[in-house]
């Protein structure tokens, strides 16, 4: 088993730039999340997902969107990529809401 | 709204000898909560999970208490080895499938 998978695993961008980040699960769980990580501030959730074709948003979800067309599959999308939101991205997978499983995360630059 | 500390100063501790990691929570009543570790460069990994009816969990050489009048939650590593560095994540559960973490605590075991 994989567990989760993302891809890219860095990007850089210039601001105004679009670009869909992609999160795949081969556990079968109900529930995936996306997280940015900044130093010093820990994890924020930015949208989740309950199950397939159902999205949510979590603490900061401005500047992005999600959709989980498959039950395996949580994309997140940066419309117009701002300096604001170069991070660490982790996309997550749960099959109760607990005990998360993470990938091994993007690095993505704005400049 | 929630808030989550853990001590933003980093831990060094002495190989043999017992990390001791707080977290502090305010404004909510979780029924779980949850220690991860996170390597540099790598996505969390679960470790331990507490309901808010057990007092202590243990696993080898883990140990997680919870206090839910202290609204606290201390995480030991006995016998503590080089290997243990890495910083620590607690991690609360808010209700509807929604997990908010602390900026983490960073352990150095020095052999």
């Amino acid at each position: 088993n994989a567990g989760v998978t993302q891809t890219p695993k860095f990007r850089v961008l210039k601001t105004g730039q679009s670009m869909t980040l992609l999160c795949a699960q081969d556990m079968n769980h109900e529930y995936m999340y996306w997280y940015r990580q900044d130093p010093g501030m820990g994890l924020r959730l930015i949208h989740y997902s309950v199950g397939e074709g159902t999205t949510a948003k979590g603490e900061v979800p401005d500047g992005y969107n999600v959709s989980r067309l498959k039950k395996q599959n949580f994309l997140l999308g940066l419309e117009s990529a701002a300096p604001s939101q170069t991070s660490v991205y982790f996309c997550a997978s749960s099959s109760e809401g607990f005990q998360q499983f993470f990938g091994p995360g993007t690095r993505l630059t704005v400049l | 709204s929630q808030k989550i500390e853990q001590n933003s100063e980093a831990l060094n501790i002495q190989e043999g000898k017992t990390a001791t990691l707080t977290c502090n929570y305010t404004n909510y009543s979780p029924a779980y909560l949850q220690w991860y570790r996170q390597d540099p460069g790598r996505g969390p990994v679960f470790l331990l999970l507490i309901r808010e009816n057990e007092k202590e969990k243990r696993k080898e050489r883990l140990k997680v208490t919870f206090d839910t009048t202290l609204k606290q939650s201390l995480f030991h590593i006995t016998a503590s080895q080089p290997a243990d560095s890495a910083t620590y994540l607690c991690a609360l559960d808010t209700g509807g499938f929604k997990t908010i973490f602390g900026a983490g605590t960073r352990l150095f075991v020095k052999a």
